[in-house]
């Protein structure tokens, strides 16, 4: 079956320190990566995708991912960390078993604190 | 250029009774997506429309029900409400229905079934 795993439900970091949100996926075949942030109260905004070509990914906000296909990790990244990043963020990967090409698995999401 | 928006968003309503939630697509988008999200979890998948046929749909069972509009509006229809249905319903749309195409996410409708 496939799936999303995102390992830590909380990751905490000091302002202007790196930042890492560690994903791992499981599909049956070339997988389509994503990650989302989640505001308080609002949806859900797109970040970076991975479809093919270069494993770094660079995104909005500062945010990039590299893509490991050895490990199936798609961790985020960010070199310097602000408060304003803290939030819920969400990684997921297209489902391949859906006809539906919009289809995604998420997985359950950490919460990133960042503190001053 | 207008964002994914969603309405009502709040609702209450009790067993058994059905709901309908309303999304209106981002501009020149004609794919919409409506997701579960039940709290602490992440979104899950409940079906696609695309030129106002379903064409995906999720382990959802059939009392969950969608339409979409020639302007690509789009309604979520829930029947026979269960108390597992209290949830945030997402919808999203994109500029296609092909993958790889990112998703536009709306603030969502909070419906609580007591």
């Amino acid at each position: 079956a496939q799936s999303v795993a995102q390992p830590e439900d909380q990751v905490n970091v000091a302002e202007g320190n790196p930042l890492t949100v560690k994903c791992t996926y499981s599909v049956s075949g070339n997988p389509y990566l994503f990650w989302y942030v989640q505001y308080p109260n609002r949806g859900l905004q797109f970040l970076l995708k991975y479809i093919t070509g270069d494993n770094l990914v660079k995104g909005s906000y500062g945010f990039e991912a590299e893509f490991n296909k050895s490990q199936t990790s798609f961790h985020l990244k960010k070199p310097s960390a602000l408060v304003s990043d803290s939030a819920l963020y969400f990684c997921a990967v297209r489902d391949l078993a859906n006809q539906a090409g919009t289809a995604l698995i998420f997985g359950k999401g950490t919460t990133l604190s960042v503190s001053s | 250029e207008t964002g994914v928006t969603q309405s009502p968003t709040h609702l209450i309503k009790t067993r058994g009774q059905q709901v309908t939630l309303r999304c209106s697509s981002q501009s020149g988008h004609n794919t919409v997506s409506w997701y579960q999200q039940a709290l602490g979890q992440g979104p899950q998948f409940i079906f696609q429309y695309y030129r106002e046929e379903e064409n995906g749909r999720g382990n959802f069972p059939p009392r969950f029900s969608g339409l979409q509009f020639p302007n690509y509006s789009s309604e979520l229809n829930v029947n026979a409400l269960e108390l597992d249905d209290s949830a945030l319903y997402l919808c999203a749309s994109s500029l296609e229905a092909a993958p790889g195409y990112e998703q536009y996410f709306g603030p969502g409708t909070r419906l609580t079934v007591t």
